[in-house]
């Protein structure tokens, strides 16, 4: 069965320092999303992606992230200088055509910023 | 600001149980609700969608159901097993807000 994966699976960092989280979304998936959990808090949404640009963001998603679509199949998260609340689990998912479909989700970077 | 929360925040029974997890979300213009299963410091693995215009939907030994209009679904488990054990997530797209909006989560644990 078709998985979301995300790589690495931890990724340990120094404050300041620029991280790329990785994700491969299902082949014949549309819209792409990162989301976040810090430890013990709920997921909460970050930005989602279709067409090669942000369809919506949240207010978590400053100027210090971007993603991209830099293939035909990776999606990428950048944080440009990391900082100490970054440190979470950060979850890729995708879905075939965006709203009111199932969105599929990756296992997740731990992401620990020191 | 949509809001989802959950009750209990946990639940510990003895295997072969029936149970129930709610969730209830501030505002009712929501495309979906979705609801999930997250085991330890693993991902998050999709259980039942159910659209707006839905009641209720089944997978095997589950059962989510919708009342749009008051905010509220439940997760119905069916013969609990200690397999079940996890963190069950509800998320709701839609209702002013980006993305899918998660509760905290049930924690959920079955004894064998």
């Amino acid at each position: 069965e078709p998985e979301v994966t995300q790589t690495p699976s931890h990724q340990v960092t120094q404050m300041g320092q620029e991280v790329i989280l990785r994700c491969v979304p299902i082949s014949n998936h549309l819209y792409f999303y990162w989301y976040r959990q810090i430890l013990g808090q709920k997921v909460e949404f970050l930005v989602s992606f279709y067409n090669n640009e942000i369809s919506e963001k949240s207010e978590i998603f400053d100027d210090q992230f971007s993603v991209e679509r830099p293939d035909g199949s990776n999606f990428t998260l950048k944080i440009r200088s990391t900082k100490l609340e970054d440190s979470a689990m950060y979850f890729c998912a995708s879905s075939r055509q965006g709203r009111a479909e199932t969105q599929y989700f990756g296992p997740g970077t731990r992401l620990l910023v020191l | 600001k949509q809001e989802v929360t959950q009750i209990p925040a946990a639940l510990s029974v003895p295997e072969g149980e029936n149970l129930v997890l709610n969730c209830s979300f501030t505002d009712s213009a929501i495309y979906n609700l979705q609801w999930f299963r997250q085991d330890p410091g693993k991902g998050l693995t999709s259980l039942l969608l159910i659209q707006s215009s839905q009641r209720e939907q089944t997978s095997g030994r589950l059962n989510a159901s919708l009342d749009k209009s008051s905010g509220r679904s439940t997760l119905y488990i069916a013969a609990s097993q200690p397999g079940d054990s996890a963190t069950y997530l509800c998320a709701v797209e839609g209702g002013g807000a980006d993305g899918l909006t998660f509760g905290k989560g049930t924690h959920l644990i079955i004894q064998p």
